[in-house]
């Protein structure tokens, strides 16, 4: 069965410090990975995934991941945070082979990040 | 473009009874997926809809259904409502195809008292 773990449930960061936030899965085969975030009072929204291609994908407000295929990692990184990137951020994979709809989420950083 | 609106935002229901949630997704999208959001599982996909059919469905319990009309509006039914249901549920609609963001609703708050 597949599964995703986000090693830090709680990160307290400083503004400008850089910010790393891992995500590992669980899955046999071709996966399609995703890192969504919840900003406070707002719907989840995707920051950016990873399809097939360049392991390193940019995504939004200056967000990057990168997919390392033999550690079954996608972590999540930004060089320097502000106080706006406080928010739940949420890794999740589905299968190449299945439908959209089905992610499976890992359980979810909280990072607050202090001005 | 209006997004995904789900009704009603919150919902107050006890033990025992029965709660119909409704998901209206992005116009165009024919897939609606949804998730039970709790502080101590995390997001869980419960099952997802596309062209009024069940294509996917997750670990719970038959209490858990849903449907999807020709509009592609989407509904959940929770029968005999237990406390450990209280939780956000979100819905969620992308065009249907692999690899594709799915675009999430504000959920509806559920309590079980």
């Amino acid at each position: 069965a597949q599964s995703v773990s986000q090693h830090n449930h709680h990160v307290i960061l400083s503004e400008a410090a850089s910010l790393e936030l891992g995500c590992n899965y669980s899955y046999g085969g071709t996966v399609n990975l995703f890192w969504y975030v919840q900003y406070p009072g707002q719907h989840l929204q995707l920051l950016l995934k990873y399809f097939s291609g360049d392991p390193l994908v940019k995504g939004i407000k200056g967000f990057e991941a990168e997919f390392i295929k033999s550690k079954f990692s996608f972590n999540l990184r930004k060089p320097s945070v502000q106080w706006s990137d406080t928010a739940e951020y949420f890794c999740a994979v589905n299968a190449r082979s299945s439908n959209t709809g089905k992610l499976i989420f890992g359980q979810g950083t909280t990072l607050q990040v202090k001005p | 473009k209006a997004g995904v609106t789900q009704t009603p935002r919150y919902l107050i229901k006890t033990r025992g009874q029965q709660v119909t949630l409704s998901c209206s997704p992005i116009s165009g999208h024919r897939s609606v997926s949804w998730y039970q959001q709790t502080p101590g599982q995390g997001l869980q996909f419960l099952f997802e809809y596309f062209s009024e059919t069940q294509r996917n469905k997750g670990n719970f319990p038959g209490r858990f259904s849903g449907r999807q009309f020709s509009n592609s509006r989407s509904e959940m039914n929770v029968s005999t409502l237990e406390l450990g249901d209280s939780a956000l549920y979100l819905c969620a609609s992308s065009l249907g195809q692999s690899g594709e963001k799915l675009f999430f609703g504000s959920g509806t708050q559920l309590s079980v008292l």
